[in-house]
């Protein structure tokens, strides 16, 4: 069975620097999506950015990014020039190329201090 | 173009009740998966359609229940509520097995 683990609960960052949110996942397939969701106290989930497994290029979507380490099973999110609308608990998440279930990690609480 | 509507937002039941909860997707996307949102928990895969079958399910036991109708809205019911069935639902849709999933803002459930 597919883990994602997100061993930080919390993190904090000051408003315009850089803070990263760490998650390794374990799997035995070799067709998957990785994923980063922001869940807002607003409850919604809302998807930041997605990494293909078979693309070595880490994926970007504006100040965030991915660093994808296939061979260590590690997919860590950088969020660069951070800001006080991006305080929320943020999902790491799996899914098999072979069905649409996504496995998630505990997620880790970001605050941003302005 | 509308996202993901869930209703109702809020719900307060007693225990041995049962409950339905909807879910309308995104227009055209066939694909609505349910997840289980706790604190204890964290997010748990309920189950997932695709055009009116159950493709996927999670380690629920059968008082979860769900099905989806031709026009791929969802629903999701949950029989003999349990105190630990106090929970944020979420419905998420897609339009196909390889593309994102999108969320709709939940139901809170809480059983009394």
């Amino acid at each position: 069975a597919q883990t994602v683990t997100q061993s930080q609960p919390e993190m904090s960052v000051q408003e315009a620097e850089t803070v990263t949110l760490s998650c390794t996942y374990d799997t035995s397939e070799s067709d998957y999506y990785l994923f980063w969701y922001k869940q807002p106290p607003s409850r919604q989930m809302i998807l930041v950015i997605r990494q293909e497994a078979y693309k070595q290029q880490n994926a970007t979507e504006n100040r965030f990014s991915v660093n994808f380490q296939k061979a260590a099973k590690s997919f860590s999110l950088k969020i660069s020039d951070s800001q006080l609308g991006d305080a929320a608990m943020y999902f790491c998440a799996y899914r098999s190329g072979a069905n649409s279930k996504l496995t998630f990690g505990k997620g880790i609480t970001l605050s941003v201090r302005p | 173009k509308a996202g993901v509507t869930q209703t109702p937002r809020y719900l307060i039941k007693t225990r041995g009740q049962q409950v339905t909860l909807s879910c309308s997707p995104i227009s055209g996307h066939r694909s609505v998966s349910w997840y289980q949102q706790t604190p204890g928990q964290g997010l748990q895969f309920l189950f997932e359609y695709f055009s009116e079958t159950q493709r996927n399910k999670g380690n629920f036991p059968g008082r979860f229940s769900g099905r989806q109708f031709s026009n791929s809205r969802s629903e999701m019911n949950v029989s003999t509520l349990e105190l630990g069935d106090s929970a944020l639902y979420l419905c998420a849709s897609s339009w196909g097995t390889y593309t994102e999933a999108f969320f709709g803002q939940g139901t809170r459930l809480t059983v009394v």
